[in-house]
């Protein structure tokens, strides 16, 4: 278990809607990342929080989005699903000062 | 893991031999490198890092080499044994410097272990 916890595990959704992943950071842990596990794309890194202010973007689209909140815990809001939206969605954090991510379970999204 | 699909290359060895994983990175501005192991149905697990200062390093039977010149990175697992099946990503980070950047990963290396 790397103590950071996402959810839900799994999420079934139609094209057009929105939907909101959640991620809890390890205890202690400032930065939050969030990337995207796809088949055709691989690991994706989309965008990292620390303490609550955006630190980096990656290849986030427009219609994604994501806040951290004052206790730490993210989400990541998807809209306009697009069927290539389906993938797997990872949170990330690490202690401040180390290269060690530690990774939740994952979402995973299926766009029908 | 199960998201990665078909155009993974495959490394296949017997249980108790040494694997070697290969990967070349892009950035030749990454501060530090590391290696990920994500087994099915799971989010990628830390194994072992490496700083663009260094040329080896060595954990627990695993041992990742940096040749900069190249731009090459392999991670090297001793006496393999069965559960160390699982798809393997190298990647880079630190680039941006401060920290503050997320990780550019490689593509993956699905290790089969032979009994």
């Amino acid at each position: 278990d790397s103590g950071v916890t996402q959810t839900p595990k799994h999420l079934i959704t139609a094209t057009g809607q929105r939907v909101t992943l959640r991620c809890s950071p390890r205890s202690g842990d400032l930065s939050v990342y969030w990337y995207q596990q796809s088949l055709d794309q691989g690991l994706q890194f989309l965008i990292q929080y620390y303490n609550g202010e955006e630190r980096a973007k990656g290849n986030i689209l427009e219609r994604f989005s994501a806040q951290q909140f004052p206790d730490l815990h993210s989400e990541l809001n998807l809209s306009s699903l697009e069927l290539g939206d389906s993938a797997l969605y990872f949170c990330a954090s690490n202690p401040t000062g180390s290269t060690e991510a530690f990774f939740g379970q994952g979402t995973r999204l299926t766009v029908v | 893991g199960e998201s990665v699909g078909l155009h993974l290359p495959t490394l296949s060895v017997q249980e108790g031999d040494n694997s070697i994983i290969n990967c070349a990175y892009s950035n030749s501005a990454s501060d530090y490198f590391i290696w990920y192991k994500q087994e099915s149905g799971k989010g990628p697990q830390f194994i072992i890092d490496i700083r663009s200062n260094m040329d080896k390093r060595q954990g627990q039977r695993v041992t990742v080499l940096l040749n900069k010149t190249v731009k090459h990175l392999s991670l090297q697992i001793a006496a393999t044994q069965p559960g160390d099946s699982a798809v393997y990503f190298c990647a880079e980070g630190g680039s941006s410097g401060g920290g503050a950047d997320g990780l550019t990963f490689g593509k993956g290396t699905h290790l089969i272990i032979q009994p």
